[in-house]
C-alpha cells in the first residue's frame, strides 16, 4: 500500500460545478496537509495548508482533514476552465519534515 | 518579492554525464528541498538543506548530492546519469521557524532529459 493514494483521474466537469478531490493516507502520524495545483510543465503552486484536523476555506477552495479516517479533501466551488490542472495532495509528520506527495488528480473543467 | 527561481529551465544530457541544477529560494526562506517528479507522478523527495547541511534525505542513491551556500541558494548534482533520471527537478523553499505555518513553495523546475 502506498503511503498516500489519490485517484489519478482524469476528472472532467462542466464549468460551475463543485469539484471534490480526495486523498487517503496510511501514516497516522501525518499532521501537516497541503494541496498544490500544478499546470502542465510548471512547478506546483501551494493552494491550501492545514494543520491537524478540521476545515479551512479560502475563496472558492475548501480543504478538509479527517484524521480519524486518514482522509483529506479539497472542494472547488464554481469551477472555472482556468482550474484545469493536476491537483497534488502532500503531507508531513512533523514540523520541517519533507512532504510525501500523492500522484495527483488531473482535472478538466469544460466551458 | 521574488519567488523560488531555478536554472536552467531545460537540459539535455547523455548517459554517464554529470549535471548541476541551481535554485534560489524565496526571499526570507532559509531551507531548500529538492524533489524529482517523473511524468505523471507526484514529486519524490530527494533531500533538504538547512544551514548549509543536508538535514534529511529521501530514498535516492549517492549519485545525487547537493550543496547550500551562505546566501541560502542551493545546487543539486547528479553524477553518472541514467536514462531513468529524466524528470522535472523541483526546488522548494521554506522557513524553518515560522510558528505553526510550515509552508513550502516550489520553483518552476528544471526539465532534465537524459539520452
Amino acid at each position: 500500500q502506498k503511503e498516500v493514494e489519490q485517484d489519478p483521474g482524469p476528472l472532467s466537469v462542466p464549468e460551475g460545478a463543485i469539484v471534490s478531490l480526495n486523498c487517503t493516507y496510511s501514516n497516522s502520524a501525518f499532521q501537516y496537509f497541503m494541496w498544490y495545483r500544478q499546470y502542465s510543465r510548471k512547478g506546483p503552486e501551494l493552494l491550501m495548508y492545514t494543520y491537524s484536523s478540521g476545515n479551512k476555506e479560502d475563496g472558492r477552495f475548501t480543504a478538509q482533514v479527517d484524521k480519524s479516517s486518514k482522509y483529506i479533501s479539497l472542494f472547488i466551488r464554481d469551477s472555472q476552465p482556468s482550474d484545469s490542472a493536476t491537483y497534488l495532495c502532500a503531507m508531513g509528520q512533523y514540523y520541517g519534515q519533507n512532504f510525501v506527495f500523492g500522484p495527483g488528480t488531473r482535472l478538466s473543467v469544460l466551458p | 518579492d521574488a519567488g523560488v527561481t531555478q536554472s536552467p529551465t531545460h537540459l539535455i544530457k547523455t548517459r554517464g554525464q554529470q549535471v548541476t541544477l541551481r535554485c534560489s529560494p524565496k526571499s526570507g526562506h532559509d531551507t531548500v528541498s529538492w524533489y524529482q517528479q517523473a511524468l505523471g507522478q507526484g514529486p519524490q523527495f530527494i533531500f533538504q538543506y538547512y544551514e548549509e547541511e543536508e538535514r534529511q534525505r529521501g530514498n535516492f542513491p549517492d549519485r545525487f548530492s547537493g550543496h547550500q551556500f551562505p546566501n541560502y541558494s542551493s545546487e543539486l548534482n547528479v553524477n553518472a546519469l541514467l536514462l531513468g533520471d529524466s524528470a522535472l527537478y523541483l526546488c522548494a523553499s521554506s522557513l524553518v521557524f515560522s510558528g505553526d505555518s510550515y509552508e513550502q513553495y516550489f520553483g518552476p523546475g528544471t526539465r532534465l532529459t537524459v539520452t
